[in-house]
């Protein structure tokens, strides 16, 4: 089967700028989760959807950032505008519903510059 | 809130060693799931172990296994015969039974030396 992909794979962009990342899940699984890594920090949460409904959304860190899964396929990251402390690597992860542990993406390294 | 400690950040082992990476946590809660997952250079995430809190014994998967001691609230990782593959950074992570997101350590980075 497929994995979890990600894309762009990395990103440069000037501050203020817009930038979408998505995420295309496992085909079946219901669970979808961002997570980022911040100047080689540790892996923090950002949200959870179940199928296109948001789970849990708690680790956003502001309104600058909207996340959406149309459809409960695919998902998108968009950061708008784009602050230098926002550059890190993006994680998409995905599992079946009762799942325990993930499958994740590659990441999408974000620059903002 | 969950924390995960890493007090490791850099780790190295000779080729075919036994190496143990540590991790501790904090947490109120009596059920809960404990990951190792590794991630090599430009690659992605892998699961390599988990371990269960109501489960008294240390899961094994091959050459990986745990040092799960729930009083203590710590969970190492031991890889035995280390191969060069095995390189990678390696993280801690923590998710409650009933809830979706996991918390992770830092990370300990392992070098494998020929």
């Amino acid at each position: 089967e497929a994995g979890v992909t990600q894309f762009p794979s990395h990103s440069v962009i000037e501050k203020g700028q817009t930038v979408t990342l998505r995420c295309d899940p496992i085909s079946g699984h219901d669970n979808l989760y961002w997570y980022r890594r911040v100047m080689g920090k540790e892996i923090k949460f950002l949200l959870h959807f179940v199928k296109e409904s948001k789970q849990d959304e708690s680790g956003m860190p502001n309104n600058r950032f909207l996340a959406e899964r149309t459809g409960g396929t695919y998902s998108t990251l968009k950061v708008q505008p784009a602050e230098l402390e926002d550059s890190g690597v993006y994680f998409c992860a995905s599992s079946q519903l009762g799942s325990y542990g993930y499958t994740f993406g590659s990441g999408t390294r974000l620059t903002v510059v | 809130a969950q924390t995960v400690t890493q007090s490791q950040p850099e780790m190295s082992v000779q080729e075919a060693e036994t190496v143990t990476l540590s991790c501790t946590y904090d947490t109120s809660e009596s059920d809960y799931y404990l990951f190792w997952y590794k991630q090599p250079p430009s690659r992605q995430m892998i699961l390599v172990i988990r371990q269960e809190a109501y489960k008294q014994q240390n899961a094994t998967e091959n050459r990986f296994s745990v040092n799960f001691q729930k009083a203590a609230k710590s969970f190492s990782l031991k890889i035995s015969d280390s191969q060069l593959g095995d390189a990678a950074m390696y993280f801690c992570a923590y998710r409650e039974t009933n809830a979706g997101k996991s918390t992770f350590g830092d990370g300990t980075t392992l070098t494998v030396k020929p």
